[in-house]
């Protein structure tokens, strides 16, 4: 596709289950980041892949998160036993080198009931 | 740590009106400096980026200069065309690369015709 896919749109779960958001980055971009947004608070940084580099996780919240990246394209964020607080938006970016996010997905809203 | 405080919005201007949408920062060391646009039903987009003192960024009609003496990035457009109406972020990249950005609120601007 033309921009960064994300899926589902919106997810709702319970307190406890897992979750897992996909996000395809555009074709080519070696860079790809994922971000949140919670309720009234700005973007946070998550994590960060480029290329075949061990991946900056320094962003993740609590050992609850996690994110891989296959074959250099497509990312999945699991989220374990999720709570009320990981509410959000969870949204995804990609760029063709290094530096900062140049395209983002429309997100994933994440309600955890 | 580092910060980013925007203009309050909603902003609503006529068509062809003069725009300024405010932001200071406040960071260790120098970081570089960004404005997202996010069109209505789309992902967040890169806008403009500076990366150094007195440097000023373009695109779109827009422009923000660098002002390390204020701590400010503020984001200007001569005039300004309904098709402008969007969420606007300003951004900081953390002093560790600029993957990792710090985004301010969000300042929504509807552009009446």
């Amino acid at each position: 596709g033309a921009g960064v896919s994300q899926s589902p749109s919106n997810k709702v779960t319970e307190k406890g289950k897992d979750v897992e958001l996909r996000c395809d980055p555009i074709s080519g971009h070696t860079a790809l980041y994922w971000y949140r947004q919670s309720l009234g608070q700005g973007l946070e940084f998550l994590i960060y892949f480029q290329g075949n580099s061990a991946p900056d996780k320094s962003g993740l919240p609590s050992d609850r998160f996690s994110a891989e990246r296959t074959g250099g394209s497509v990312s999945t964020l699991t989220i374990q036993r999720t709570q009320q607080e990981d509410s959000a938006v969870y949204l995804c970016a990609s760029s063709p080198g290094q530096g900062p996010p140049l395209h983002f997905g429309n997100g994933t809203r994440l309600t955890v009931t | 740590g580092d910060s980013v405080t925007q203009m309050e919005g909603p902003v609503t201007l006529s068509e062809e009106a003069f725009l300024t949408i405010n932001c200071t920062y406040t960071a260790t060391g120098y970081p570089s400096l960004f404005w997202y646009v996010q069109y209505p039903g789309e992902g967040l987009q890169l806008l403009l980026k500076a990366t150094k003192a007195d440097d000023k960024g373009s695109n779109k009609g827009f422009e923000a200069t660098y002002r390390k003496e204020t701590t400010s990035f503020h984001l200007e457009k001569g005039s300004v065309q309904v098709s402008d109406s969007a969420v606007y972020f300003c951004a900081l990249s953390d002093r560790k690369g600029a993957q990792k950005l710090v985004f301010g609120q969000g300042t929504r601007l509807t552009i009446n015709p």
